[in-house]
Parts: C-alpha cells; sequence; structure tokens
C-alpha cells in the first residue's frame, strides 16, 4: 500500500521557470490538498479538491495552479517560479475516518 | 476563520522526564483537533484526533491530549519522552461540518521537541 506519493523528492529551479509537482493517492480518497511548509511558518493550505473536477483556493493560492482530472491524482503546477516559492511542499489526501495522509514531500529551490 | 496557537516554538526536555506542549485554538464555530508529528525530512503522521466525546485523548507513542472547550486548549503531553520522540509537532484544527469527515486543516506554527539523554 504506497499511501500518498511526490514526486520528485528535490528540485532546483531558476527563476521563471515552470514545473509540475506530482502527486497520487491509492487509497481512493475524494480530498485532496497542497500545503507548502517554511521554517517558523508551519504549514499553509495552496489548494485543495474535494473530488475529481472540483478544486478551491487555499490560503497561499497565488502563482499556484492546480487541477483534478482523476481520483487519484492531484499536480501543483508553479506557472513562473520565484525565489518566494523556495518551499518544501506537503500533498495529503484523506477519507471517512477524519485523519489525512500526508506525502513525505517535495523540497523546492528557486535560484 | 479558526487559527491555532503553539506556545512554544522549541522545547528542550531531558530523556524521562515528562512534557507538555501547549496549543491553543480560536474558533467561532465547532471544531475538530489533531496533533501531527513530523520527523527530520519526512512527512506528517497523526498522533491523535479529537473529535467529540471524551475530553482526554489518547494517541500513538505514548502521547495523549486534553481538549479543554472552555480554555479553547488542546494541550499534548507524554508521562515520560525518549530519545525518538526528537521531532516537531504541529496542532491542527478544522471547522465541524455535519456529516462531512475532510475539510481544510489550519496548523500551527509547530513546537520542535528536543530530547536529551
Amino acid at each position: 500500500n504506497a499511501g500518498v506519493t511526490q514526486t520528485p523528492k528535490f528540485q532546483v529551479l531558476k527563476t521563471g521557470q515552470s514545473m509540475t509537482l506530482q502527486c497520487a493517492q491509492d487509497m481512493n480518497h475524494e480530498y485532496m490538498s497542497w500545503y507548502r511548509q517554511d521554517p517558523g511558518m508551519g504549514l499553509r493550505l495552496i489548494h485543495y479538491s474535494v473530488g475529481a473536477g472540483i478544486t478551491d483556493q487555499g490560503e497561499v493560492p497565488n502563482g499556484y495552479n492546480v487541477s483534478r482530472s482523476t481520483t487519484e491524482d492531484f499536480p501543483l503546477r508553479l506557472l513562473s517560479a520565484a525565489p518566494s516559492q523556495t518551499s518544501v511542499y506537503f500533498c495529503a489526501s484523506g477519507g471517512s475516518s477524519y485523519e489525512q495522509y500526508f506525502g513525505p514531500g517535495t523540497r523546492l529551490t528557486v535560484t | 476563520a479558526q487559527s491555532v496557537t503553539q506556545l512554544d516554538s522549541q522545547v528542550p526536555v531531558f530523556e524521562e522526564a515528562p512534557v507538555e506542549l501547549r496549543c491553543n485554538y480560536s474558533s467561532s464555530v465547532s471544531v475538530y483537533l489533531f496533533w501531527y508529528v513530523q520527523y527530520p525530512n519526512q512527512g506528517l503522521q497523526l498522533l491523535l484526533k479529537y473529535l467529540s466525546g471524551s475530553t482526554l485523548v489518547k494517541g500513538i507513542n505514548g502521547f495523549e491530549a486534553e481538549f479543554n472547550k472552555s480554555q479553547t486548549s488542546f494541550h499534548l503531553r507524554k508521562p515520560s519522552v525518549h530519545i525518538s520522540d526528537t521531532a516537531e509537532y504541529f496542532c491542527a484544527v478544522r471547522r465541524y461540518y455535519y456529516g462531512g469527515s475532510q475539510g481544510n486543516l489550519i496548523f500551527g506554527k509547530g513546537t520542535k521537541l528536543s530530547v536529551k539523554p
């Protein structure tokens, strides 16, 4: 049982480049979300989805885009990377148990 | 809107000593409460949750937390810590939705627990 998987684990981008962070879950969860973690800031919600075809913004959505075409996948797109987007990104999913399951994270550096 | 305050950013403690990590929340509606743990270079893992019922909640690894509605607190405790408990701990809340088991989590800024031999 893989749970929540994220790729890549590490990424370095130059300012202005775009990329997609991948997230997949094999638990058939309807709810999925993306957070960013910065030192001393805790985790902040970027975007979330309550099912295929349904997404909405969280606390810090600017500069990020999401879509949800399947239950399993919830990719996060950085449209034009900026140094302020240097962070660790976590994907999470949740079902009927009230618990959310987190992936191992993607560490992104924008130079 | 909900918010979470973790009162200590760092808590150093000696092995086998008791520890309390403090969490206060603010909300105008009913909430669910959670504690997550993050070991170095890993994702978050649920320690325990309060949904309803008994205000004393027991979790994994010997941790427990007590929900205090009047003080809007949800402090995490362990009577005797081990070196392996060294990690960052996050308190989180989400609003109650009737019939809804999922929703957006609001996290505190975290408390780094450092257990020394």
